[in-house]
């Protein structure tokens, strides 16, 4: 059966502090990997990853696929109050999108 | 604006009465799907739609069905909800591959 797993499960961190989320995941026929950001509303697209090795960037944070070891982590640089939501990771294998619980950032000024 | 909506934003209904959940989007997009978000579970995929006329489950389409005639609609239907159901359910569009989804605002529906 197909599996998205992240970790840590939740995070608090202080301002300025760096933090790298995980995610693992066990699909047939892997597609790309996608990572969003929850704040109580929808979720908003942040990266999709496809090959292997390659990291996508945008401001502080950045995000790589190993697909070897099937996993991605996501890192957050110098981070702020605003960067405190619930980080998901999703996985297209054919059609379909698996999604893993998240990790809920606490960032303290 | 490109963006999909969602309504009703919040419904409570009673178990049994069938209801539909609409969704539309204006970018023209192909893929259309149904989530929904429950704590500790996260997002799970109800059914999808590659195209008009072509409707796929996905990881929990139990209890629900959905359809697809115009490119811009893809309602959520409910025939006979049960508590089981309570949730918040998430539409999404997206235009094809290689491109990400785009969430609606969601919907939170409590069934008792």
């Amino acid at each position: 059966e197909d599996k998205v797993v992240q970790s840590p499960l939740s995070l608090v961190v202080h301002e300025g502090d760096t933090v790298t989320l995980n995610c693992s995941y066990e699909v047939t026929n892997f597609r790309s990997l996608l990572w969003y950001k929850q704040e109580k509303k929808a979720p908003t697209f942040l990266f999709m990853l496809t090959s292997s090795g390659i990291e996508k960037k945008s401001g502080r944070l950045s995000s790589i696929l190993d697909k070897k070891e099937l996993f991605s982590i996501l890192n957050i640089t110098a981070t702020q109050t605003g960067d405190s939501a619930v980080y998901l990771c999703a996985v297209e294998p054919g059609n379909q999108f698996y999604f893993g619980t998240g990790t809920s950032l606490t960032v303290i000024p | 604006e490109a963006q999909v909506t969602q309504n009703p934003r919040y419904l409570i209904t009673v178990t049994g009465k069938k209801l539909t959940v609409t969704c539309s989007q204006n970018m023209n997009h192909e893929y259309m799907s149904w989530y929904r978000q429950d704590p500790g579970l996260g997002l799970r995929q109800i059914y999808y739609s590659m195209n008009v006329e072509v409707t796929d489950k996905g990881d929990v389409p139990e209890g629900y069905k959905v359809s697809r005639k115009e490119k811009r609609n893809f309602p959520l239907i409910l025939e006979s909800p049960s508590p089981n159901q309570t949730s918040l359910y998430f539409c999404a569009s997206r235009p094809g591959l290689p491109y990400e989804q785009y969430f609606g605002p969601g919907t939170r529906l409590t069934v008792t």
